[in-house]
């Protein structure tokens, strides 16, 4: 596609709630980088994929979330048992190359635990 | 204290206005400096890059960096509606793909 995909827009949980948001990286795209970002803040590193591989995660805030790529292009961030403090937008970015600055945003998906 | 600090405003300023906006950093090891403008409800779109320290214009845009006082700044000349958004500043260890360190972002409003 033209861009970064990010689906559902927006997810409305229960607290206790497993909920998973789906990334289409543009096509080709090597690399794919998970943010969170929470209301007034900046995003902050969830994880990284280079093709299937996973090669970080140090940003995972618990053993509640999980990433996966498992063909190497599309993403699923999954987080289990939701609370109240994961109410964020979760952004999704992609890269051909190498180079950091060469990141595609997608315009996220906006997590509202309830 | 965060790695990187920014100013989240908000900033209000005449369409023709010249526009500064700034962060501070802590971590010497940073090399790499970019800003990003986000719109609401949108992801972060890639307008500046810089490499260490030094000047970048591109059109309306000067990205500055000082190394030596761990400061980033950018610039918008002549300042348009159509810049109302928020305004992230991001940076990075090297130029692998490693993660990005995030400002909270200014928003700003430039009001015609």
């Amino acid at each position: 596609g033209a861009g970064v995909s990010q689906s559902p827009r927006y997810k409305v949980a229960k607290r206790g709630q497993d909920v998973a948001l789906r990334c289409d990286p543009i096509s080709g795209h090597v690399s794919l980088f998970w943010y969170q970002q929470a209301l007034g803040q900046g995003p902050e590193f969830l994880t990284y994929f280079q093709n299937e591989a996973q090669l970080d995660k140090s940003g995972l805030p618990s053993d509640r979330f999980f990433a996966e790529r498992p063909e190497g292009s599309v993403s699923t961030l999954k987080i289990q048992r939701t609370q109240q403090e994961d109410s964020a937008v979760y952004l999704c970015a992609s890269s051909l190359g190498s180079k950091s600055y060469g990141y595609t945003f997608g315009s996220g998906t906006r997590l509202t635990v309830v | 204290q965060k790695e990187v600090e920014q100013d989240p405003g908000p900033l209000s300023v005449p369409e023709g206005a010249i526009v500064s906006l700034n962060c501070t950093y802590s971590n010497s090891a940073f090399q790499y400096f970019m800003w990003y403008r986000q719109y609401s409800r949108k992801g972060p779109e890639l307008l500046m890059y810089t490499y260490s320290s030094g000047n970048k214009e591109d059109g309306r845009f000067t990205a500055q960096v000082d190394k030596s006082s761990k400061y980033i700044s950018l610039f918008i000349r002549d300042s348009q509606p159509s810049d109302s958004a928020t305004y992230l500043c991001a940076m990075t260890r090297n130029s692998g793909n490693t993660p990005l360190v995030f400002g909270k972002g200014t928003r700003l409003s430039v009001i015609a």
